[in-house]
C-alpha cells in the first residue's frame, strides 16, 4: 500500500492570504486526487492531477481559486487562494493503489490538512 | 448521472449490537466499482471494501459484511456485534470504469456505538 503525507497537517490562517499544501507519495504515482471535505459534509474531488498536464477540474472548481502543481510522479501541492472562511475545510490527496485493473480504482488517501480560516 | 445516497444521517446502537448501513447508488456504466471508507474520529480515511460491478457475491470479512444487489443499486454494510471502536462516519463511493477513476462520495453515516 501506498504510503501517502500531507504538509502541514493543520494550519490555522487569515483571510485574504494563500496557503500551500503538500502531498507526498512514497511510489510513483500517475495520478493524485485533491478532495475537500467541508465540516461536517461528504468528500468532493477538486481536481485530478497529472504529471505533465495541467490538472483536471471538477466543476465548481477553479485554477485561479485552488492552482495545483505536479513536478514529478511522487509530489503534488494545492493551494488555497485567497482564502475565506467558507474555505475552512480538511483537503485531502489520494491515489490510485496498483498501476491497472480493477484495483487502480482503490484509492490511498492521504490523512488530510485541517485548514481553518478566520 | 452518477450518484450515491446513504439516507440514514446517523445512528446509534448499544454495544454487541448488529447494525446496517445503506448505500443506494445511481450510474448509467454497466462497469463500476463501489467502495466503503471508514473515518474515525482522527479523520484519515481507511479503506474497507471495493466491489467490481460483474461480482455480487456478497462478502463477509470478520464482523463486517456486505450485501451488493444490482438489481435495487444498493450496496450495504452491516457490522454484527458492534464495538466501541466501530464509532466512525462511513462512506460509500463509486467510480465509473468510463471515467477518470473519480470518486463520487455518499454524504455519509455517522455511526455511534454506546457502550
Amino acid at each position: 500500500s501506498a504510503v501517502i503525507s500531507q504538509k502541514p497537517s493543520r494550519d490555522i490562517c487569515q483571510r485574504g492570504t494563500s496557503l500551500t499544501i503538500q502531498c507526498q507519495v512514497d511510489s510513483q504515482v500517475t495520478m493524485m486526487f485533491w478532495y475537500r471535505q467541508q465540516p461536517g459534509q461528504s468528500l468532493t474531488l477538486i481536481a485530478t492531477a497529472n504529471q505533465g498536464s495541467e490538472a483536471t477540474y471538477e466543476s465548481g472548481f477553479v485554477i485561479d481559486k485552488f492552482p495545483i502543481s505536479r513536478p514529478n510522479l511522487t509530489f503534488s501541492t494545492l493551494t488555497v487562494s485567497n482564502m475565506s472562511p467558507e474555505d475552512s475545510s480538511i483537503y485531502l490527496c489520494s491515489v490510485p493503489r496498483g498501476t491497472s485493473g480493477p484495483v487502480y480504482n482503490e484509492q490511498f488517501f492521504g490523512p488530510g490538512t485541517r485548514l481553518t480560516v478566520l | 448521472a452518477q450518484k450515491v445516497t446513504q439516507a440514514q444521517t446517523e445512528i446509534s446502537v448499544v454495544e454487541k449490537e448488529d447494525v446496517t448501513l445503506d448505500c443506494v447508488y445511481e450510474t448509467r456504466d454497466t462497469t463500476y466499482y463501489l467502495f466503503w471508507y471508514k473515518q474515525p474520529p482522527s479523520g484519515e480515511l481507511v479503506f474497507l471494501i471495493r466491489r467490481n460491478s460483474f461480482d455480487e457475491q456478497n462478502e463477509i470479512s470478520g464482523r463486517y459484511s456486505w450485501n451488493f444487489q444490482k438489481s435495487t443499486s444498493s450496496f450495504n454494510f452491516t457490522i454484527t456485534a458492534s464495538q466501541v471502536v466501530d464509532s466512525a462516519v462511513y462512506f460509500c463511493a463509486l467510480s465509473e470504469a468510463s471515467g477518470t477513476y473519480k470518486y463520487i462520495f455518499g454524504t455519509g453515516t455517522r455511526l455511534k456505538v454506546l457502550a
